[in-house]
């Protein structure tokens, strides 16, 4: 069966200090990746998603950035935090090439100070 | 572009009632899935359902049922005999089948259920 991990689980960070984010997907091969952010008591916001290798798309221009290394892994970065940074980072994977269902991690909580 | 409108931001009922949770979606393509997630307290998103727009038929799963109406465009979700393990933030999505091997998925705002002891 498929898995998806994400770390850490909780940050506090300083502003202007850089981020990095992990999630990694088990049990699948050539996944499509996302990285959703919500802010509190709010819907969610696509950020990045890719559908292979080092192919990356960006849904809103911003501080962050994603990269993905490898075909399961997935991550997102910032060279200086803002403080409007600070929400719930999730990352969720789907089956590449399908309309299919996105399945989620467990969350980043990032607190920016 | 697609939207979907979950009106209900909040909804509070005493332990074993029924409720129903509304969402309302608009597109213009013909072939769309929809989709329902739980968000509890710890914050993953839980898959619960998934739709395609050609299959109206509507389904029951345990405690949870759910109304798929093409023509007043709503997917709503019906939590019968309450507990209080369903308290939870519920987001109701819309996809559309894309290109490129990727399918953009839209969320709508969620309700947020509180189940009362």
């Amino acid at each position: 069966s498929q898995t998806i991990h994400q770390w850490p689980a909780t940050l506090v960070q300083p502003v202007g200090s850089p981020l990095s984010l992990e999630c990694t997907v088990e049990g699948t091969s050539n996944p499509n990746l996302y990285w959703y952010r919500q802010a509190a008591g709010r819907g969610l916001q696509l950020l990045f998603y890719s559908v292979g290798i080092g192919q990356i798309s960006s849904e809103v221009p911003q501080n962050l950035s994603a990269s993905r290394p490898q075909d399961r892994q997935f991550i997102l970065s910032s060279k200086k935090l803002l403080l409007s940074d600070s929400g719930f980072y999730l990352c969720a994977w789907s089956v590449w090439g399908t309309v299919e269902t996105q399945y989620f991690g467990p969350g980043t909580r990032l607190l920016v100070l | 572009a697609q939207k979907v409108t979950q009106a209900q931001t909040e909804i509070s009922v005493v332990e074993k009632e029924d409720v129903t949770l509304d969402c309302v979606y608009e597109t213009r393509d013909t072939t769309y899935y929809l989709f329902w997630y739980k968000q509890p307290p710890s914050g993953e998103l839980v898959f619960l359902i998934r739709r395609n727009s050609f299959d109206e038929q509507n389904e029951i799963s345990g405690r949870y049922s759910w109304n798929f109406q093409k023509s007043t465009s709503s997917f709503n979700f019906t939590i019968t005999a309450s507990q209080v393990v369903d308290s939870a933030v519920y987001f109701c999505a819309l996809s559309e089948a894309g290109s490129g091997g990727y399918q953009k998925v839209t969320f709508g705002t969620g309700t947020k259920l509180q189940v009362i002891p």
